[in-house]
């Protein structure tokens, strides 16, 4: 099983503030990676996937990178409904997993 | 638009057999998608479950595999979960999602509102 480890656990960030978050994987997973935001109460919303592009409807303020082993999410500015939990996923190998989750809040 | 329903009994009782169903609508399962299952215990991460595709393939999380199993129904348009031996340690939000394969297959792009089960005398 591939694990994925996400840091940090908690990123304080100002509204505005650029947010960076880090996903790695135990081994390569090319570019199957994707990403998920998560508030309170609701269901994942799946943001990035092929590590870099936006899913239908995310704003161009997310962005992500990385291939391999080494990701990242990039919040350029982030606004009020950004503050949420952030999940990594990795789609190459079965089981398919997910990191544990980068809750970002406001600082 | 693709939507997603669970349904299911919210309270199972210890060493039961917990029993979801997803329904589609808005699209047909037999299209070119993988169909999951997620669930997140209270206050943590998520865990896949295993999936199914409309011929009837599956792949399990090997974690669960020897309790899970999954099926589906393209009459109803919906497929479903059960999960045997249930202990307090199965009490999660459980989701349906869409993989999508439309192309090359990548992330779950859609996804029910989730349902709670609790596993509990």
């Amino acid at each position: 099983e591939i694990v994925m480890t996400q840091s940090p656990a908690t990123l304080s960030v100002s509204p505005g503030e650029r947010a960076t978050l880090s996903c790695r994987a135990s081994q390569s997973v090319s570019s199957n990676l994707a990403w998920y935001q998560q508030k309170p109460g609701q269901a994942p919303r799946l943001l990035i996937y092929g590590a870099s592009t936006r899913a239908t409807g995310i704003p161009a303020r997310f962005s992500g990178s990385g291939s391999g082993t080494e990701f990242t999410l990039t919040i350029s500015s982030l606004q009020s409904e950004d503050f949420a939990v952030y999940y990594c996923q990795q789609y190459n190998n079965w089981p398919k997993t997910f990191g544990q989750g980068t809750k970002v809040e406001v600082k | 638009q693709v939507q997603l329903q669970e349904s299911g009994p919210g309270l199972v009782k210890p060493s039961g057999t917990l029993s979801l169903t997803c329904a589609v609508s808005g699209g047909s399962i037999s299209s070119r998608n993988w169909w999951s299952w997620i669930r997140q215990p209270p206050g943590k991460g998520l865990e896949w479950i295993g999936e199914i595709y409309h011929s009837g393939s599956t792949n399990y999380n090997p974690s669960l595999e020897s309790r899970v199993t999954i099926s589906v129904d393209k009459s109803k348009n919906q497929f479903s979960l059960k999960l045997s031996s249930v202990t307090a340690a199965d009490t999660a939000v459980y989701y349906c999602a869409r993989r999508n394969c439309a192309g090359d297959c990548y992330g779950f792009d859609i996804w029910g509102q989730g349902t709670m089960v609790t596993v509990s005398s």
